[in-house]
């Protein structure tokens, strides 16, 4: 079945430094979405990137879809502490019918 | 405001027992999915809807059911429970068109004894 690996697992960076999750679907992919679960939380929509080589951007965070819609990637320009949270992207293939599936995540963590 | 909500919040359960854990959405969305959470693994669909009478199974099935009567609850019961059972579950709800945005409950937290 198709499988969507997130890398890192864990980071840790300090206040103002840059945190880059990365996203890549074994399947193409109709779309892709990314969330934010704050610690003890549920997830959140953040965004959802639908074409080839889209980039949109959020304030701090840009999210990019690759040319071949099979990888992704959210990049948060210097951390702050609100930012603390686990990052997961979340693939639909195409006729699965807007059935999700999720990476595993990236927990962030920042040092104030 | 339209939500989404699970309850009970928290839950402790005797292996073997069956457990029900609600879904309720005003969102008037068709899709429906039943999720666990688990260290390690992230989130992985146990049950999906899409609509009253359809139910699907996803990839960690066993062990659970879901029913669909109306649009708006999908609970999931845990025929037996088992201590591989013990998890933190989310229900989620979508809309049929071309943003597919999942918005989530706020979980339920299981635990299997």
């Amino acid at each position: 079945g198709q499988q969507v690996m997130q890398i890192p697992q864990y980071q840790h960076v300090q206040e103002g430094e840059d945190f880059t999750t990365y996203c890549n679907s074994s399947t193409t992919l109709s779309n892709i979405q990314w969330y934010k679960q704050r610690p003890g939380g549920h997830p959140v929509f953040l965004i959802q990137l639908v074409k080839s080589g889209e980039v949109k951007k959020q304030k701090r965070l840009t999210f990019q879809f690759g040319e071949a819609k099979k990888n992704s990637s959210l990049h948060i320009t210097a951390t702050q502490t609100t930012d603390v949270g686990t990052y997961f992207c979340a693939g639909e293939r195409w006729g699965s019918n807007y059935k999700l599936t999720f990476g595993k995540g990236t927990l962030l963590t920042v040092n104030p | 405001d339209a939500e989404i909500t699970q309850s009970p919040r928290h839950k402790i359960t005797e292996t073997g027992r069956q457990v029900t854990l609600a879904c309720h959405q005003t969102w008037n969305h068709n899709n429906m999915f039943w999720y666990r959470q688990d260290l390690g693994h992230g989130l992985r669909l146990i049950h999906y809807s899409y609509g009253v009478q359809d139910t699907n199974k996803g990839e960690v099935s066993d062990g659970y059911s879901v029913s669909r009567s109306n649009t708006e609850d999908l609970p999931l019961t845990l025929e037996s429970a088992a201590s591989s059972q013990t998890s933190v579950y989310f229900c989620a709800s979508s809309a049929q068109q071309d943003n597919t945005e999942a918005f989530f409950g706020q979980g339920t937290r299981l635990t299997v004894v």
